[in-house]
């Protein structure tokens, strides 16, 4: 069985200041992770993704997470915020079917809601 | 990219009416599709596993009689919430898996029963 945990329910910060928002999974398998997005009544959008290779990955809005296997850790970072990126943010885990050749089912943590203040 | 179109986006009905939500998707062919419910302030709970041309298969806890998954096709998956109650009043969201490449997200469904 997977899980996830996200560490913080809540996280305030003000404009233009660094932010890291903590995810910690548990599997016994290889895993795939997965940071979304979710704004006020909105489904999911894809924030970033790590399935395999290079363990940093970036998002085109200036996200960033790293895979770290010892830690069982994906956590993400931005240097530098700004208001429209206040939202909920949730970290998902999910790993092969039978077979290889499809994702399974995610498994989500409990989100975090970033609240950038000016 | 792929689209998960989701609707309606919000619904209010009577207690012990149905409600039927749908999810499409626009421009790829969606073999399952996954069903979630989000309570406020919480995070999504799996509520249904969907395959084209098969039976949904149900998370424990989740009363298959009262949400019915039809995924009659490669495009659209059907969630409803038969004789609803106040206590179904939830944020319902549906993601269709894109074989290899990930997940997409319908918008969500607000259902508030009266």
């Amino acid at each position: 069985a997977q899980s996830v945990t996200q560490l913080d329910s809540q996280v305030p910060v003000f404009e233009e200041a660094p932010v890291e928002l903590r995810c910690n999974y548990s599997s016994s398998v290889s895993v795939y992770l997965f940071w979304y997005v979710q704004y006020p009544n909105q489904g999911l959008q894809l924030l970033l993704k790590y399935l395999s290779g290079s363990t940093l990955v970036e998002s085109i809005n200036g996200f960033e997470a790293e895979f770290n296997k010892s830690q069982t850790s994906f956590h993400l970072r931005k240097p530098s915020v700004h208001i429209s990126d206040t939202a909920e943010y949730f970290c998902a885990v999910s790993d092969l079917e039978a077979g290889g050749t499809s994702y399974g089912k995610l498994t989500f943590g409990q989100g975090t809601i970033l609240t950038v203040h000016p | 990219g792929a689209v998960v179109s989701q609707h309606p986006s919000r619904v209010i009905c009577k207690s012990g009416t149905s409600v039927k939500i749908e999810c499409r998707s626009l421009d790829f062919q969606a073999t399952t599709m996954f069903w979630y419910r989000q309570f406020p302030k919480q995070s999504l709970m799996l509520m249904a596993t969907s395959n084209e041309g098969s039976k949904a298969t149900y998370e424990q806890g989740v009363e298959k009689d009262k949400f019915l998954i039809n995924h009659a096709s490669l495009t659209l998956s059907t969630l409803t919430v038969t004789s609803a109650h106040p206590e179904d009043s939830s944020f319902y969201i549906c993601s269709a898996r894109e074989g290899i490449y990930g997940y997409t997200f319908g918008s969500g469904t607000r259902l508030t029963v009266v």
